[in-house]
């Protein structure tokens, strides 16, 4: 089966730092993507990992471990425009072009002043 | 560069009837995923074209169906409407070839379902 479990919702404040976790268990694993989806807006690309280790960009960078179905998204410097839902999803299927991706739930975050 | 287009934005239907939803992808994406968004499940992958060609399916009923045109275009169909329909139905457009592992897929904003 096909599962990814993240927190539904988290909040933290101005100017800290936030880890968001998303666990997974898949059949087949071709890469790890974080969106961002703010309410009533398309979701939008923040993250891809493919191998383990940590992929950094600007404030926000993402980390894969492959052996334990774990990633998490680290968020530093919030700031008020970082309040969405972030999700979690994984790229199964072979790469053969078809891209199917399995959603986590999502994780709200609200950031507060 | 345009994005991903989805018409309607909103609609509002009764159980029963049927409905179809749009997408205009990105210009030179030929593959064209939908899925369905809910509070509960999240987003769930509902069918892929490529070339006007279904590549895979998600487990949905047969009352959802889809299509794709020599631009691009998709459009998707729910027939018989019921109450558990009612979500937030996403495209999605990539070039779809796979020649680049780190491929992403680009969202339009949605067509917000409503069934009464």
């Amino acid at each position: 089966g096909q599962n990814i479990d993240q927190p539904t919702e988290m909040t933290a404040t101005e100017g800290a730092i936030v880890q968001i976790n998303c666990t997974y268990q898949t059949s087949g694993f071709n890469g790890l993507f974080w969106y961002q989806q703010h309410a009533g807006e398309a979701p939008t690309f923040l993250s891809y990992n493919v191998l383990d280790g940590l992929e950094e960009k600007g404030r926000f960078s993402s980390f894969l471990s492959r052996s334990k179905g774990y990633s998490y998204l680290l968020l530093k410097e919030l700031q008020m425009k970082d309040s969405a839902s972030y999700l979690c999803a994984v790229r199964t299927g072979m790469n053969t072009g078809f891209q199917k991706l399995v959603f986590g739930t999502g994780t709200r975050l609200l950031v507060s002043p | 560069k345009a994005g991903v287009t989805q018409t309607p934005r909103y609609l509002i239907k009764t159980r029963g009837q049927q409905v179809t939803l749009s997408c205009s992808p990105i210009s030179g994406h030929r593959s064209v995923s939908w899925y369905q968004q809910t509070p509960g499940q999240g987003l769930q992958f509902l069918f892929e074209y490529f070339s006007e060609t279904q590549r895979n399916k998600g487990n949905f009923p047969g009352r959802f169906s889809g299509r794709q045109f020599s631009n691009s275009r998709s459009e998707m169909n729910v027939s018989t409407l019921e109450l558990g329909d009612s979500a937030l139905y996403l495209c999605a457009s990539s070039r779809g070839t796979g020649f680049a592992t780190n491929e992403k897929l680009f969202f339009g904003s949605g067509t917000q379902l409503s069934v009464l």
